[in-house]
């Protein structure tokens, strides 16, 4: 089945320094990919969409210039945290779909990033 | 109203015994249906499509109730591993590729 790999699974940052996360897809192009965040016991929160070649798509509510997402080619995209503060420790995790398959797989995710920003 | 709603349990489900629970979406225009099953610290991993007709794999079934907006998802002869929380995951037809999440259930199957 499609894999995504995401790096670093954890970091831990000073307040005030930048953070980059890393998602690859492993075995299958992915054009678009998507960036969650989940605070403690609460659900996945869509902050952007990753679409390679152009700009992303951010959801209401999330800066573009905080979160910068970099998607240069087909099976890589960066997510910055930049100038991190306390506030933005969570878990992150991207995810992409394997189309290939007509998306039976459904969308597969990264194993996740926990940022905890001290 | 949130657009995917779900109990947020927990459900305490001895070892062995069945366990169903049901998730509401608001936009009756959407298309694809999952349930993603998540433990505590990791990604979620999908556990399976919803179908229209209704599917299943294994101990699982799923169901899709459109004219009232839910999907439910039943699991059978429940196993200790079973225990994690059980995201309801809609894409709206509108959304393109995005997805939605529910809240999550929680289940806990206990010896």
């Amino acid at each position: 089945g499609a894999v995504v790999s995401q790096h670093p699974s954890r970091v831990i940052c000073k307040s005030g320094t930048s953070v980059k996360i890393e998602c690859r897809s492993l075995d299958f192009q992915a054009t678009t990919m998507f960036w969650y965040r989940q605070f403690p016991k609460q659900s996945l929160m869509l902050m952007a969409t990753s679409n390679e070649g152009s700009k992303a798509t951010y959801e209401q509510g999330v800066e573009k210039d905080k979160f910068l997402i970099n998607h240069a080619s087909l099976t890589l995209s960066t997510l910055t945290v930049t100038s991190a503060h306390p506030e933005d420790s969570s878990f992150y995790i991207c995810s992409a779909r394997d189309f290939r398959t007509g998306g039976t797989y459904g969308y597969t995710f990264g194993s996740g990033t926990r940022l905890t920003v001290v | 109203r949130k657009e995917v709603e779900q109990d947020p349990g927990p459900f305490n489900v001895p070892e062995g015994a069945t366990v169903a629970f049901n998730c509401t979406y608001s936009n009756s225009a959407s298309q694809s249906f999952f349930w993603y099953r998540q433990d505590c610290r990791k990604e979620p991993k999908l556990l399976m499509s919803v179908y229209s007709s209704g599917n299943e794999d294994g101990r699982f079934t799923a169901q899709l109730n459109r004219a009232s907006q839910y999907i439910s998802l039943l699991i059978r002869d429940s196993k200790l591993s079973d225990s994690a929380t059980y995201l309801c995951v809609v894409n709206p037809r509108a959304a393109g590729n995005k997805l939605t999440f529910g809240g999550g259930t929680r289940v806990l199957v206990k010896p």
